[in-house]
């Protein structure tokens, strides 16, 4: 099941660059999608949301984009710090929302 | 800051045995779900649960599986026979209103079956 999918496994940013998180999707029935950060032996912890009928959420360092042309949305967090440096998942829901799909997840390194 | 708790954090069984994940939902939320994650892996829907009863399963969520809420606050997930192939580490999480919303997730349970 590959609905939702995160293509880069790992990313590396120099402190203070931007971090630029990508998502696709495959299910066009999808039209609420979420990020969310974990921490190693940690539950995953919600960042920011962004429903269908928006091209953009933004919420301090982190901005999500959605382009549903394309299927695709993206994360950015800017200026990245040594802090955010943990696993980004990406999730969807359906209108029927009981349930979140997730993506395979990005670790994210923030070097200092 | 509200949050979902769950226990044991760790809970190692001899294959056949039955377990039960306890979880502690956010208490105004009205929504609550299972999720797992297998070690590599992604993380994986089981069960959803509204009003005191079941709103969507996966395929994952066969017979050995069921989830209660024996009270206010406690919301549990029970395997009855588990399998090597159950250990992972299980999520639950919590979500206020009517539409999936924002869940929010306990720090997990990591479940080993030898």
């Amino acid at each position: 099941d590959q609905q939702v999918k995160q293509n880069s496994p790992s990313l590396s940013v120099q402190e203070g660059r931007i971090s630029i998180l990508n998502c696709d999707y495959t299910n066009s029935m999808f039209d609420y999608f979420l990020w969310y950060k974990k921490y190693p032996a940690e539950g995953p912890t919600f960042l920011i949301s962004i429903s269908s009928i928006k091209d953009k959420n933004e919420d301090g360092r982190f901005t999500v984009f959605l382009n549903k042309s394309a299927k695709h949305l993206s994360l950015h967090i800017v200026p990245s710090q040594p802090g955010d440096s943990a696993v980004y998942f990406c999730a969807a829901s359906d209108p029927w929302g009981n349930k979140l799909v997730f993506g395979a997840g990005t670790i994210l390194r923030v070097k200092s | 800051e509200p949050e979902v708790t769950q226990t044991p954090s760790h809970q190692v069984t001899q294959m056949g045995q039955e377990v039960i994940l306890r979880c502690v939902p956010i208490s105004n939320h009205l929504y609550f779900y299972w999720y797992r994650q297998i070690l590599g892996q992604k993380v994986e829907f089981l069960v959803s649960f509204y009003n005191n009863e079941i709103s969507e399963k996966s395929e994952i969520f066969d017979d050995q599986f069921s989830v209660e809420r024996p009270d206010g606050s406690n919301f549990t997930l029970k395997i009855r026979s588990t399998k090597l192939e159950d250990s992972a580490m299980y999520f639950c999480a919590s979500s206020p209103g009517g539409r999936v919303e924002t869940q929010y997730f306990g720090p997990g349970t990591r479940l080993l079956v030898l």
